[in-house]
């Protein structure tokens, strides 16, 4: 069972145009972590969001936890050839022993220039 | 500088072979885990550790084993490796709680022939 839904699963856009990505959940998590992976390395951590409806910005990227924190996005505006990736978000469960995240499928994300 | 480290970055086996896959890491980090990755899947937990001499069980059924016997150092080996067990493997340490993220290493990408 996939715990966190992403979508879409492929984005292919020109430089300059702006996306969202989204990450879908019917479970309740402590926090929401986004993470870019680039081909032949491991995920690098980009955000943690953690209160219901915050909104976090990282100078082009848009980060943003639903009010119930089941769900969060990714908005990149203007994007660039370097912003090409896997993303991948992930949910921290505090109910479980481990404490642990969930990882979704991921978006990959192409920018052509 | 603090950082996680996976040895080797390739390798291709025969079937049959028995083969440790090796992390370490430097910053000190409690937990520790091991991730198996394919293309279009979400990362499964394969094994994790809270610490010194604690290991467990993930949620992908493996037929690898796993020691930690020094903070620093979470080896995952394979008895016999066999063409199923061709995928990356992912070595992440983190703090523990919902605010730290995890930090990767860069993998290993196992190939059995």
């Amino acid at each position: 069972t996939q715990l966190l839904e992403q979508s879409p699963q492929f984005l292919s856009i020109q430089e300059g145009e702006n996306l969202t990505v989204y990450c879908n959940s019917s479970s309740v998590f402590s926090s929401l972590q986004w993470y870019r992976q680039e081909p032949g390395e491991g995920p690098v951590l980009l955000v943690t969001v953690v209160t219901g409806g915050e909104v976090k910005k990282l100078k082009r990227l848009t980060f943003q936890f639903g009010d119930a924190r089941k769900d969060s996005s990714l908005h990149i505006t203007a994007a660039q050839p370097g912003d090409t990736g896997l993303y991948l978000c992930a949910g921290f469960d505090r109910g479980s022993t481990l404490g642990r995240l969930y990882f979704g499928r991921g978006t990959q994300l192409t920018v052509w220039p | 500088e603090a950082d996680i480290y996976q040895t080797p970055r390739y390798l291709v086996i025969g079937t049959g072979k028995k083969i440790t896959l090796e992390c370490s890491q430097t910053m000190g980090h409690d937990k520790m885990y091991w991730y198996q990755q394919d293309p279009g899947m979400e990362l499964h937990l394969i094994h994790y550790s809270y610490g010194v001499n604690s290991t467990e069980k993930g949620d992908l059924s493996s037929e690898s084993t796993v020691s930690r016997i020094r903070t620093e150092h979470f080896p995952l080996t394979l008895e016999s490796a066999r063409p199923s067990h061709t995928s990356q493997y992912l070595c992440a340490s983190s703090p523990p709680g919902p605010l730290y993220g995890y930090t990767f290493g860069s993998g290993t990408r196992l190939t059995v022939v």
